[in-house]
């Protein structure tokens, strides 16, 4: 199984501040097959980012992700009010799917 | 627009079962697979399992294998997560999510259901 790590657990930032989170896996991921997705407190978790670096359908050009092998990178480039919340990444390369622990963006 | 409505929210007693719903809309069901993913209060996503309504193909994460079942009826666009015995520790909100056509990354997701054990 591949085991995802999220750091910082929370990254406490002012609107306008670049925010940079790191997703690290316990093995490659084949193919970048790694996607973002942001939750907001009550609500569904939004896909933003797939196939490590494209952006999905709506999503804003300030939010970014790089990364390949095991070293996987969102950035959000001027934070907005809006993009306080909680960003996991999730792998799926290989079964079983797994998510990270999560990086909670706050104010 | 594709859209995913799950049932309500349900409080249930330890050993009872349960079976909560997912309705897709705005696209055809059959031919996409469908997600269940479970959040426990204050923790992070897991994924559980995950069924192709066109012919019930249906996969589970091992963690998850025996505890529930997933179904879907084609006919109805609704998707299953069943539990024959409810435990204190099933307590949490479950997503159903549509997965993307040729990859496991979801799409879109249902509003969730909290289920309270």
């Amino acid at each position: 199984e591949i085991v995802l790590t999220q750091s910082p657990g929370t990254l406490s930032l002012s609107p306008g501040e670049r925010a940079t989170l790191s997703c690290r896996a316990s093995q490659s991921v084949g193919s970048n097959y790694l996607a973002w997705y942001q939750q907001k407190p009550g609500q569904a978790p939004r896909l933003l980012i797939y196939g490590a670096s494209s952006r999905a359908t709506g999503i804003p050009d300030r939010f970014s992700g790089s990364g390949s092998g095991t070293d996987f990178t969102l950035t959000i480039s001027r934070l907005e009010p809006e993009d306080f919340a909680v960003y996991y990444c999730q792998q799926y390369s290989s079964s079983p799917l797994t998510f990270g622990g999560g990086t909670k963006v706050e104010i | 627009e594709v859209q995913l409505v799950q049932s309500g929210a349900e409080v249930k007693k330890p050993g009872e079962s349960l079976k909560i719903s997912c309705k897709g809309s705005g696209y055809i069901f059959a031919n996409y697979w469908i997600a269940w993913v479970r959040q426990m209060p204050g923790k992070g996503l897991e994924w559980m399992g995950i069924i192709y309504p066109g012919d019930s193909d249906t996969r589970y994460t091992p963690s998850f294998q025996g505890q529930i079942t997933i179904s879907a009826d084609k006919s109805t666009s609704t998707a299953y997560l069943l539990w024959s015995s409810l435990k204190a520790s099933d307590t949490a909100t479950y997503y159903c999510a549509r997965r993307a056509e040729g990859a496991e990354y979801l799409q879109q997701w249902g509003q969730g259901t909290l289920v309270s054990v």
